[in-house]
């Protein structure tokens, strides 16, 4: 079956630093990933999206590779800070509508 | 800004009760989605409606239902509400993005739903 793994249930880092997050997945061919911020109480929001046949997507400070050989995802947060802090999804599309997500990791940047 | 809208942010009700939990989201999105989210398994789609009147199960259906009346409304009904069913509920509506070429959703708040 589908399977979609973030391997780390939480990161720390210190202000400043590049945090990087891990998405693999299984037993499947995307056509797209898609990266969301969840906040504590808070429904998960869209930060990004990369399509299959691209391997790099930015947006400000976030950066999103997309390896289909490696079946992974890396998202990357430079000159990280305190209120990057939150959890991150990443979910694969299953069809038109539906998304499968990741369970998610817990960021936190230190001061 | 879309905005997507639940009834209630905490909702705490007793094993049996029928319980509705209301979704309204203003940016006449086709689809809807219910799910629940549980510390350690992520977010896990219970139903799905590309339309009005519309519905799909999704990967937990079991011990819930849905309606859509109205396309900005999408209702999850607990049947007979039991206490795994204790859970944040996410609602979540999508549009297809032309300039992401792809389905983007948006979110809710979410209700934490409490059964005891």
């Amino acid at each position: 079956s589908q399977k979609i793994e973030q391997n780390s249930e939480a990161l720390n880092i210190q202000e400043g630093k590049t945090a990087t997050l891990t998405c693999n997945y299984t037993n499947y061919s995307p056509a797209y990933l898609q990266w969301y911020r969840q906040d504590p109480g808070r429904g998960p929001v869209f930060l990004l999206l990369i399509r299959e046949n691209e391997k790099e997507k930015r947006k400000e400070r976030l950066k999103v590779t997309f390896d289909t050989t490696l079946k992974q995802s890396l998202f990357h947060i430079t000159a990280s800070q305190p209120a990057d802090s939150a959890t991150y999804l990443c979910a694969l599309d299953r069809s038109n509508y539906k998304l499968t997500f990741g369970k998610g990791t817990l960021l936190t940047v230190n001061p | 800004d879309v905005k997507v809208t639940q009834s209630s942010r905490y909702l705490v009700k007793r094993t049996g009760e029928k319980v509705f939990l209301e979704c309204v989201q203003d940016m006449d999105h086709e689809n809807m989605f219910w799910y629940r989210q549980d510390p350690g398994l992520g977010l896990r789609l219970i139903y799905f409606s590309y339309d009005v009147k519309m519905k799909e199960k999704g990967d937990i259906p079991e011990g819930y239902s849905v309606s859509r009346e109205k396309k900005e409304r999408f209702s999850l009904i607990l049947e007979s509400a039991s206490t795994n069913q204790t859970s944040m509920y996410l609602c979540a509506s999508s549009f297809f993005s032309v300039t992401s070429g792809t389905y983007e959703q948006y979110f809710g708040p979410g209700t934490r739903l409490t059964v005891t």
